[in-house]
């Protein structure tokens, strides 16, 4: 059975810091990753997804992801966080099949102060 | 991207009676639509995948009998929770997918904060 690990439960960072959450899968075939924001009190928005090629992949609000196969990762990154990215983040995986449900993980809350 | 609507937003009812949740993709036709539950501060937890004109399958430890899906035509999809207690309350929420839809991408809906008494 797919599952998918995220590693930091809470993350505080002053405005201005750089941003590395982290996502591991278990699943042997192909994927789809995704990476989901939810502001407090709203739903969740795709902040940036991966199919296929480039590895690296750019999403809104400056946010960006890198999939390593070999590490099964698919971290995400943002160089220069501001006090409106906190929110809680979910990495999200699903099997290269359409139709399939998405697994996601527990979710990182990021807390920005300004 | 598409727009999924869910309905109502909220809902608090008493224990033991039902309640309906649905969930529309109102832009695209969805072949198929999940449903998730997630518990403050928990993450999402897939509770059914329904395609369109078939029976929903649950996942493990998800009762059907209490969760009914419903998922009658391509916009619409709807969640009855069957006689419910305190324990079901909950933020239930909708994602579909399918023809109009980037390959394997899911469209959310806003979610339905249910509370029961």
């Amino acid at each position: 059975a797919q599952s998918v690990s995220q590693h930091n439960h809470h993350v505080i960072l002053s405005e201005a810091a750089s941003l590395e959450l982290g996502c591991n899968y278990s699943y042997g075939g192909t994927v789809n990753l995704f990476w989901y924001v939810q502001y407090p009190g709203q739903h969740l928005q795709l902040l940036l997804k991966y199919f296929s090629g480039d590895p690296l992949v750019k999403g809104i609000k400056g946010f960006e992801a890198e999939f390593i196969k070999s590490k099964f990762s698919f971290n995400l990154r943002k160089p220069s966080v501001q006090w409106s990215d906190t929110a809680e983040y979910f990495c999200a995986v699903n099997a290269g099949q359409a139709g399939t449900a998405l697994i996601f993980g527990k979710g990182t809350t990021l807390s920005v102060s300004s | 991207g598409a727009v999924v609507s869910q309905h109502p937003s909220r809902v608090i009812c008493k224990s033991g009676t039902s309640v309906k949740i649905e969930c529309r993709s109102l832009d695209f036709q969805a072949t198929t639509m999940f449903w998730y539950r997630q518990f403050p501060k928990q993450s999402l937890m897939l509770m059914a995948t329904s395609n369109e004109g078939s029976k929903a399958t649950y996942e493990q430890g998800v009762e059907k009998d209490k969760f009914l899906i419903n998922h009658a035509s391509l916009t619409l999809s709807t969640l009855t929770v069957t006689s419910a207690h305190p324990e079901d309350s909950s933020f239930y929420i909708c994602s579909a997918g399918g023809a109009g839809s980037s390959y394997n991408e899911q469209f959310f809906g806003p979610g339905t904060r249910l509370t029961v008494l």
